[in-house]
């Protein structure tokens, strides 16, 4: 199984301020036939389902916030929110999807305002 | 809008089996795969299996192999998932979500299910 491990688990940072999550897979999730990292960036809150922001890595959503931004590539991968507002306290995960034996999560980091 | 509906909280007895269903609408039902997730209490997410609309095919984590039956209803487009001999560690929120692409390997998850809370409890 490939392990997601994301840091840190929770993270305080001030409206306005920058955020952000590192995930590390245990094994490549980048498929050289096709330069792509499987990889994908999900924000919960509470009581709602998961809401995919990013996939391929760097891919953003459509319909989501420009300040959200994703990179990395083979076993390092980062969220980045730009500019923190209130709406983003969420807890976010990542997940690989290279390899369905099984698909794998990170832990979660819980993202609280400072 | 594209949606997936789910059915309703349960409550069940330990080593009975759940049965929880999945409405898809708003789009090509066989195009795209279904996966189901479940997160227990305060805990993170759990992927389960996925099932390709189209074929049929199914792939499970080895955790559920033995216990978990994925099926769809083309005719309803309806997905289902079955967990059988339930114990107290099942319980959580089971959510279906469909693929992000349409493939032959399950893929990122773009549309979710609201959930589906099952409680497992003598």
């Amino acid at each position: 199984d490939i392990v997601m491990t994301q840091s840190p688990d929770s993270l305080a940072v001030s409206l306005g301020e920058r955020a952000t999550i590192n995930c590390k897979s245990s094994q490549s999730v980048l498929d050289s036939s096709n330069s792509q990292n499987y990889l994908a960036w999900y924000q919960q809150t509470p009581g709602q389902p998961p809401k995919m922001l990013i996939h391929w890595a760097s891919v953003r959503e459509s319909g989501v916030p420009d300040r959200f931004s994703g990179s990395g590539s083979g076993t390092d991968f980062t969220l980045t929110i730009s500019s923190l507002q209130a709406e983003d306290v969420a807890v976010y995960y990542c997940q690989q999807y290279y390899s369905p034996g099984p698909i794998t999560f990170g832990q979660g980091t819980r993202l609280e305002i400072k | 809008q594209i949606q997936l509906v789910q059915s309703g909280a349960e409550v069940k007895k330990p080593g009975a089996s759940v049965k929880v269903s999945c409405k898809a609408s708003g789009y090509t039902f066989t195009s795209f795969g279904i996966n189901w997730v479940r997160q227990a209490p305060g805990q993170g997410l759990e992927w389960m299996g996925w099932i390709s609309v189209y074929s049929g095919n199914t792939k499970f984590a080895q955790e559920f192999q033995d216990r978990v039956t994925m099926t769809t209803d083309t005719s309803t487009t309806t997905a289902y998932m079955e967990l059988t001999s339930l114990i107290p560690d099942d319980t959580a929120v089971y959510y279906c979500a469909r693929d992000y692409t349409s493939g032959s390997d399950p893929d990122a998850f773009d549309i979710w299910g609201q959930g589906t809370l099952v409680t497992v409890s003598s």
